[in-house]
């Protein structure tokens, strides 16, 4: 149902890489627009962890790292840990809607 | 370092108007490189862009397709916020209500989120 498809879970052992990967059209990510990712922990609001595809805002660990290619993007988690234990939301611009989408949030549990 | 605080009622009734105010602390709602924007999160329709206001040498809004008729979103310059106004709800729009401001294309930092309910 959201614009931009995410897989509902991911999991990993400490220690470990995991990645959770954002699909979105020709009308949002493959038409150019950035892709940024958000951290919400339980009963908090959403966190900024990238910007701008590829970049760590002040303070977050670069153990956080995004990448796009076409119509998708990507957020690799190194090191897993199991504070970063969340859920995790990519978002970009989509012109047929005019507006700003999110994708429908992955569930990261660290084992 | 910029706080965003959301108040407003957490219960309202069906076809009756939702308003949330978001006081903005260290920005200014008339900053002319930043917009000020609604965003709500429920179970079934996840995370969802509502609309913004920013100011450019003057006031403008855009709204998201879903909510146009529905919507207005206010800044009240006097006391450094802005308002969403959300009207003929259902219960359908019950989810947490975030505000957020946008320097370019994404939010950062978030209100702390206002779970508003739809029900009689």
């Amino acid at each position: 149902q959201s614009v931009l498809t995410q897989p509902p879970s991911v999991s990993g052992a400490p220690g470990q890489r995991v990645t959770i990967s954002c699909t979105g059209s020709s009308s949002n990510i493959g038409a150019g627009y950035e892709v940024h990712w958000y951290q919400q922990l339980p009963g908090t609001a959403p966190k900024l962890l990238i910007y701008g595809n590829n970049n760590r805002p002040s303070g977050v660990l670069d153990r956080f790292s995004g990448s796009k290619s076409g119509t998708s993007a990507s957020l690799a988690i190194t090191g897993l840990q199991a504070e970063d234990e969340a859920d995790y939301y990519c978002q970009s611009y989509d012109s047929s809607l005019s507006g700003w989408v999110f994708g429908g949030g992955t569930k990261l549990t660290v084992l | 370092q910029l706080q965003l605080q959301q108040s407003g009622p957490g219960l309202v009734t069906p076809s009756q108007t939702l308003s949330l105010t978001c006081a903005i602390s260290g920005d200014s709602v008339s900053r002319n490189t930043a917009a000020w924007n609604w965003i709500r999160q429920s179970p079934s329709s996840g995370l969802e862009w509502l609309g913004r206001t920013y100011y450019r040498s003057r006031w403008y809004t855009d709204y998201a397709v879903s909510v146009k008729s529905r919507i207005r979103i206010n800044p009240d310059t006097s006391k450094n916020q802005f308002s969403l106004h959300l009207n003929s709800v259902t219960p359908e729009d019950t989810a947490v209500y975030y505000c957020a401001r946008a320097l370019y294309d994404w939010f950062d930092p978030w209100g702390q989120g206002t779970l508003v309910t739809v029900s009689s």
